[in-house]
């Protein structure tokens, strides 16, 4: 696509429930990065892939939280029993290439966001 | 521990004047450094790039310096108007890009 589609763009949920992020990106970009930023928060990092692989999971908060890539393209993040600490909103990133040898390929284009309210 | 440090969280100039920006960063080999923008309820957006052998980079009236001895990275706005009022942030290139914290600019007319 033109760029990067992030659904739903607003989710309200119940403490417990497990919920579902997507992030389509740019075609042709083989990294893809998640981010959650808190309210008047910078961003956290929280996983980054190449390709289908997740060279880095290191970011995720907690075991709550898991992420899969398919087919080098649409990503899911999925939050499973929601805490309202959970509230943010979560950015989805791809750039054509990865790594820190990849010569200035990793500009990130991001998408606007699934802002996720847990009551 | 790695750490990227953007100087304050909030800098508010006259319009006219010029904003500088710090990015400060510990436990980083960055092969590059980029900036970006971000404004309310909007994801960031891509300003400019540095790499580690180039001490300046200017586009149009954007200017980013970069210093590997001081691991720190000057971002200059000249000529500051209220549309440059917004969120800036500094990113570092590893096998993964990481981000600072930003610094909330306001330009007053």
């Amino acid at each position: 696509g033109a760029g990067v589609s992030q659904s739903p763009s607003n989710k309200v949920t119940e403490k417990g429930k497990d919920v579902e992020l997507r992030c389509d990106p740019i075609s042709g970009h083989t990294a893809l990065y998640w981010y959650r930023q808190s309210l008047g928060q910078g961003l956290e990092f929280l996983i980054y892939f190449q390709g289908n692989s997740a060279p880095d999971k290191s970011g995720l908060p907690s075991d709550r939280f898991s992420a899969e890539r398919t087919g080098g393209s649409v990503s899911t993040l999925t939050i499973q029993r929601t805490q309202q600490e959970d509230s943010a909103v979560y950015l989805c990133a791809s750039s054509p290439g990865g790594g820190q040898g990849s010569s200035g390929a990793n500009v990130l284009t991001f998408g606007a966001g699934s802002r996720l309210t847990v009551l | 521990s790695q750490k990227i440090e953007q100087n304050s969280e909030a800098l508010n100039i006259q319009e006219g004047k010029t904003a500088t920006l710090t990015c400060n960063y510990t436990n980083y080999s960055p092969a590059y450094l980029q900036w970006y923008r971000q404004d309310p309820g909007r994801g960031p957006v891509f300003l400019l790039l540095i790499r580690e052998n180039e001490k300046e980079k200017r586009k149009e009236r954007l200017k980013v310096t970069f210093d590997t001895t001081l691991k720190q990275s000057l971002f200059h706005i000249t000529a500051s108007q209220p549309a440059d009022s917004a969120t800036y942030l500094c990113a570092l290139a590893s096998w993964d890009m990481r981000f600072g914290a930003g610094t909330r600019l306001t330009v007053k007319p």
